[in-house]
Parts: structure tokens; C-alpha cells; sequence
């Protein structure tokens, strides 16, 4: 069946490193993902997001790499800083039942900014 | 902005209690969304609406039904709460289901305690 998982359940970084989080999903068919980061006591919030058709896509401080080989997708934070700490999730879309599209979410990585 | 926001941010009820969980969104979304956030599972969707009136299941919707009247306000119920549905209840929205435009944007989150 569908899943989208993560390979790491939390991720310690020290400011002002750069961060990676992965993410591995399991439908050949998926075209098009996105990363939310989800603070503490908030909903998730949208960061960036990626069509199948392309393999980078860069948004401000974050990019995302697309591996369609391996079914991979990975979220790099550069200048990691304390306010990054958050959950992040990646996302698969899909079609469900009736041709309309849902998200299907994996599990989360928890990212530690340390000082 | 796009902005989703929920009736509670905290709730406690009592078990065979009907509950109701409100979502409003001012961004003349389509669709409408209610997940629930357990640890370790991630989001898991209960039911979506791409329409007023219209209704889907998703993934686990046993014990749940929802009513959309307003394109503005989707509704969760639980018609007879139970202690495994304490959770954190989140409500989403989005543009077009069958554009391939598929981010959700999120509201705050109820957090159910069920006694």
C-alpha cells in the first residue's frame, strides 16, 4: 500500500549547521510533495513543495531534492536556526477513492536546534 | 493570508458524550479536512468534503461524521466520544481537489481529552 515514511524520528543540530531531513515514500505514481513544519501547539504550516517533473526546488533558507529513482525526497535547511525547531513532515499526493487527490503524511522528524 | 481556525484549542469530555468540533476557513476553499495527530502515526484523515454537502471517508472514519452546510464551516462529530478518541484533531482546507494544486493549509488544533 501507499506510506510515506521518514527515515530518522528526531534530528540534533547545532546553530547554524545545515539540516537534512529524509523522507522515502512508497508509491511510484506520486507527483507532487510537500514539507510542513509543525511548532509546538500550532497546525501544520507549508513550507515548500515539489512536482515529480523536477529533481530541486529552492525556497528561502530550505531546499528540496527529489529522487524519483529511489523514491526519496529529502528537505535541507541551510544556517539551521533555534526558531527551525519544529516537526517536520513530508507529504505525498495522491488519488484516492473517487479521483479526488489526498495527502497521505509520514510519521514526522523532530529537528533540535541546539546553541 | 489564508486562515483555518478552530471553535477550541482544548476539550474535555466525558465518555458517551456527543462532541462537535468546528473549522472555519476564509479563503472560499473547496475543500474542508479533519485529521487526527497521534504520536508515532502522524496525520491520519477521517473524513474531507469538496463540497457543500458532500462528504468522503478517509482513512479512519469509524466513530466519526461530519457535516458541511457552509462552504465556509466543516463540523466533526463524535457522536458518542470515546477514551481512544483523545487525540489532537486538526482541520485543513484547500483549493480544487482535482487541480494538482493539493496544499492544505491548517488550523491551530483541538486538543480532545476524553475521560
Amino acid at each position: 500500500g501507499e506510506s510515506v515514511g521518514l527515515h530518522l524520528p528526531t534530528l540534533s543540530v547545532q546553530e547554524g549547521d545545515n539540516s537534512i531531513i529524509n523522507c522515502a515514500y512508497s508509491n511510484s505514481a506520486s507527483d507532487y510533495f510537500i514539507w510542513y513544519k509543525q511548532e509546538s501547539g500550532k497546525g501544520p504550516q507549508f513550507i515548500i513543495d515539489i512536482r515529480s517533473n523536477m529533481d530541486k526546488r529552492q525556497g528561502q533558507r530550505v531546499t528540496v531534492l527529489l529522487n524519483k529513482t529511489v523514491k526519496h525526497l529529502s528537505l535541507q535547511i541551510a544556517a539551521t536556526q533555534p526558531g527551525d525547531s519544529a516537526v517536520y513532515f513530508c507529504a505525498d499526493s495522491s488519488r484516492g477513492a473517487g479521483g479526488y487527490n489526498k495527502l497521505i503524511f509520514g510519521a514526522g522528524t523532530r529537528l533540535a536546534v541546539h546553541p | 493570508d489564508v486562515k483555518v481556525t478552530q471553535s477550541s484549542r482544548y476539550l474535555v469530555k466525558r465518555t458517551g458524550e456527543k462532541v462537535f468540533l468546528e473549522c472555519v476557513q476564509d479563503m472560499d476553499h473547496e475543500n474542508m479536512f479533519w485529521y487526527r495527530q497521534d504520536p508515532g502515526l502522524g496525520l491520519r484523515l477521517i473524513y474531507f468534503s469538496y463540497d457543500v454537502k458532500m462528504k468522503e471517508k478517509g482513512d479512519i472514519p469509524e466513530g466519526y461524521s461530519v457535516s458541511r452546510e457552509k462552504k465556509e464551516r466543516f463540523s466533526l462529530i463524535l457522536e458518542s466520544a470515546s477514551t481512544n478518541q483523545t487525540s489532537m484533531y486538526l482541520c485543513a482546507s484547500s483549493y480544487l481537489a482535482q487541480v494538482r494544486t493539493d496544499t492544505q493549509y491548517f488550523g491551530p488544533g483541538t486538543r480532545l481529552t476524553v475521560l
